[in-house]
């Protein structure tokens, strides 16, 4: 079955410390995203990109950083820059670009402070 | 810019109740409108869609009708059960510029808590 896999389903981050978020997808997907979800509210998009080797910022970058070497393959790191990272974060995928294009959701990561 | 508003929730029905959850939006161009189900710890499951005004996305027994001249997109349901119990986001994608990613911007979400 095709989807998206994120890893770990829980996380825990000391002060001062990276950590790396997975996300994987067998859909042979162009686009992913990553979104991070608060109590209350609606997802804000972190970072997406389009293609292999290319990424643009969302909403809220700063504190965050992604790559995307491989089309299946996009992490997301959590920097010490980031100062408020207690959240749940969805990573997800669409077959390509135009606004026609559905959103397929991982199960999420939710990451807590030590 | 782009918004999104729905109903504050949670919304509690009893089985079998008739659903209605509100959503209007604010966008430039002509979005394509989109609901999407939450469940306990889980990421969104796409629900329903669409793409232009008067069309009507549907999905296991939900409802949702683009109204270009109100500007909403409501989400209706004839008889909720338990299993329906989750959180529903309403979201619109709104290219600006051709070839760029289809960004989704979110409601705030609605919690529907069905009962016995």
């Amino acid at each position: 079955d095709g989807g998206i896999t994120q890893s770990p389903k829980y996380l825990f981050r000391k002060e001062g410390q990276n950590v790396t978020l997975s996300c994987e997808q067998n859909l042979n997907h162009d686009a992913m995203y990553w979104y991070r979800q608060d109590p209350g509210q609606g997802l804000r998009l972190i970072y997406y990109s389009q293609i292999v080797n290319d990424f643009q910022k969302g909403d809220i970058a700063e504190g965050y950083s992604v790559s995307r070497e491989k089309k299946e393959s996009f992490p997301l790191t959590v920097t010490s820059a980031q100062k408020n990272p207690t959240a749940f974060y969805l990573c997800a995928s669409s077959m390509g670009t135009g606004i026609n294009q559905p959103q397929h959701f991982g199960d999420g990561t939710r990451l807590s402070i030590l | 810019g782009d918004s999104v508003t729905q109903m504050e929730g949670p919304v509690t029905l009893s089985e079998e109740a008739f659903l209605t959850i509100n959503c209007t939006y604010t966008a430039t161009g002509y979005p394509s409108l989109f609901w999407y189900v939450q469940y306990p710890g889980e990421g969104l499951q796409l629900l329903l869609k669409a793409t232009k005004a008067d069309d009507k996305g549907s999905n296991k027994g939900f409802e949702a009708t683009y109204r270009k001249e109100t500007t909403s997109f409501h989400l209706e349901k004839g008889s909720v059960q338990v299993s329906d119990s989750a959180v529903y986001f309403c979201a619109l994608s709104d290219s600006h510029k051709a070839g760029t990613a289809s960004k989704l911007t979110f409601g705030t979400g609605t919690r529907l808590q069905v009962t016995l």
